[in-house]
C-alpha cells in the first residue's frame, strides 16, 4: 500500500522568501508518480507539479520545483519568491506509475505568506 | 469550457435521508473520481470510473453508490445518510487514454455536505 506523510501542519514564510514543504512517501512499487496540489481558501484543488519515479531531473514549473530524493523517499515542494496568493493548503499525493491513476493524498500543509 | 462542475454546492441532510451528488465534465475525459475530504485527513478516494458504464470501489466506498450512465456524468449517491458522511466531496476527471501516471486530475469546486 502507498502512504504519503506530510509532517508540517503549518508553515509561515515572508513574502519574496523561498519555502520548502516536506513530503515523504512509502511504496513498494518501482514505478510511481508524485504530485503536488494547492487548495486555496475557496476550496478548489489546483494541480501544481508532477514527478515521475524514473525522472532523473527534478521537476520545475515556474516558481515551483520538486526536490526529489528517491533514496530518502522524499518529494519536497519548493516555492521560490513567495507571494501573498500562495497562502493555501498544499497536498502531496502519489499514484502507481502504470495503469490506472489512484491518487493517495497526504494530510496537507497550511502555508501562510505574510507581507 | 466549464471543466468539472458539481451540483449542489451545499446540502444539509437529516440522518437517514438520501441524496445524489452530480458531477459533470465537458473535457471528454474517460476517468472520473469521487473523493471525500475530512479535516486533518486529506482526500480519500470513494469510487471511480474508467469509462462509461463502469464503476469501481476506492479506499472508502461503504455507504455510497455511483453510476456512470453517460461519459460526461458521474453520480454519487447516499442511500441513507449518516453523520459520519459529513464531509466535503470532490469530483475529479482525467483523460485516462494512455493510462499514464502523468495523467493530471482536474477537480470540481466541491460539495459541502452536512448530515445532522
Amino acid at each position: 500500500a502507498q502512504k504519503i506523510t506530510q509532517t508540517q501542519p503549518g508553515m509561515f514564510v515572508q513574502e519574496k522568501e523561498a519555502v520548502t514543504l516536506d513530503c515523504t512517501y512509502d511504496t513498494s512499487d518501482q514505478s510511481y508518480g508524485l504530485f503536488w496540489y494547492k487548495q486555496p481558501s475557496s476550496g478548489e484543488m489546483i494541480f501544481l507539479i508532477y514527478q515521475g519515479s524514473y525522472d532523473e531531473q527534478n521537476a520545475t514549473e515556474g516558481r515551483y520545483s520538486l526536490n526529489f530524493q528517491k533514496a530518502r523517499k522524499s518529494a519536497n515542494l519548493v516555492i521560490s519568491a513567495s507571494q501573498l496568493g500562495d497562502s493555501a493548503m498544499y497536498f502531496c499525493a502519489m499514484s502507481p506509475g502504470t495503469g490506472f491513476q489512484k491518487l493517495v493524498f497526504g494530510t496537507g500543509t497550511r502555508l501562510l505568506v505574510s507581507p | 469550457n466549464a471543466g468539472v462542475t458539481q451540483t449542489p454546492k451545499f446540502r444539509v441532510l437529516k440522518t437517514g435521508q438520501s441524496m445524489t451528488l452530480l458531477c459533470a465534465q465537458d473535457m471528454n475525459h474517460e476517468y472520473m473520481y469521487w473523493y471525500r475530504q475530512d479535516p486533518g485527513m486529506g482526500l480519500r478516494l470513494i469510487h471511480y470510473s474508467v469509462g462509461e458504464g463502469t464503476t469501481a470501489k476506492g479506499e472508502v466506498p461503504d455507504g455510497y453508490n455511483v453510476s456512470r450512465l453517460k461519459k460526461q456524468n458521474f453520480l454519487l449517491g447516499l442511500e441513507s445518510a449518516a453523520p459520519s458522511q459529513t464531509s466535503v466531496y470532490f469530483c475529479a476527471s482525467s483523460y485516462g487514454g494512455l493510462g499514464l501516471s502523468t495523467d493530471e486530475q482536474f477537480f470540481g469546486p466541491g460539495t459541502r455536505l452536512t448530515v445532522l
